[in-house]
């Protein structure tokens, strides 16, 4: 079955560093996401991206963060500075699915957990 | 803000009986609803969805019920099994925004 991966599935940084987290949308998918769930709490929406460009981005997304695909296979998240309220599990997604939005065919990978120190 | 809610943190059930999962939700515009499982150290799978224009979807073990007078879906598993414990997310989308709206999860444990 087809599966979203990602990269690396933990790291530790300092605050003010820059963190990449990346990618593997599923190949033939042309919508892409992030989410972060900090620990205990909901899983958030962070950001979508379609043909190149964010779609939609939630008051989270500020300009610390920052997305692309650099490649046609990769799906980066670059958060330019952390700060520790930054520790979380970061979930990448990918979907291939058009018109009205109805949120079944979304793919999650196994997240990349991040902790600032 | 808390779009999607779900209240009960954690459930237990013993096998073979039903488990039902509650979610409430306060935004009208939702137009889908999802239900996700989530197994430690993985991502979010999804379980099963319903539309806002039914009251209720089936999917083998899994039914989910929609009574949208009260902005409340629940999820029901016939029979619990051991390997349906996990965390159950309820999620939510307008439709016409890409993204998903989460609730903070219910643990549910099945016992043997």
């Amino acid at each position: 079955e087809p599966e979203v991966t990602q990269t690396p599935s933990h790291q530790v940084t300092q605050m003010g560093q820059e963190v990449i987290l990346r990618c593997v949308p599923i190949s033939n998918h042309l919508y892409f996401y992030w989410y972060r769930q900090i620990l205990g709490q909901k899983v958030e929406f962070l950001v979508s991206f379609y043909n190149n460009e964010i779609s939609e981005k939630s008051e989270i997304f500020d300009d610390q963060f920052s997305v692309e695909r650099p490649d046609g296979s990769n799906f980066t998240l670059k958060i330019r500075s952390t700060k520790l309220e930054d520790s979380a599990m970061y979930f990448c997604a990918s979907s291939d699915e058009g018109g009205r939005f109805a949120g079944n065919t979304i793919y999650f990978g196994e997240g990349s957990w991040l902790t600032v120190v | 803000d808390q779009q999607v809610k779900q209240n009960s943190p954690s459930l237990s059930v013993q096998e073979g009986r039903i488990s039902i999962l509650n979610c409430d939700y306060t935004n009208s515009m939702f137009d889908y609803f999802l239900w996700y499982k989530k197994y430690p150290a993985e991502g979010p799978t999804f379980l099963i969805s319903i539309s806002s224009i039914k009251d209720k979807n089936e999917d083998g073990r899994f039914t989910v019920f929609l009574n949208k007078s009260a902005k409340h879906l629940s999820l029901h598993i016939v029979p619990s099994q051991p390997g349906d414990s996990a965390v159950y997310f309820c999620a939510a989308v307008t439709g016409s925004a890409r993204q998903l709206t989460f609730g903070s999860g219910t643990q549910l444990t099945v016992l043997p």
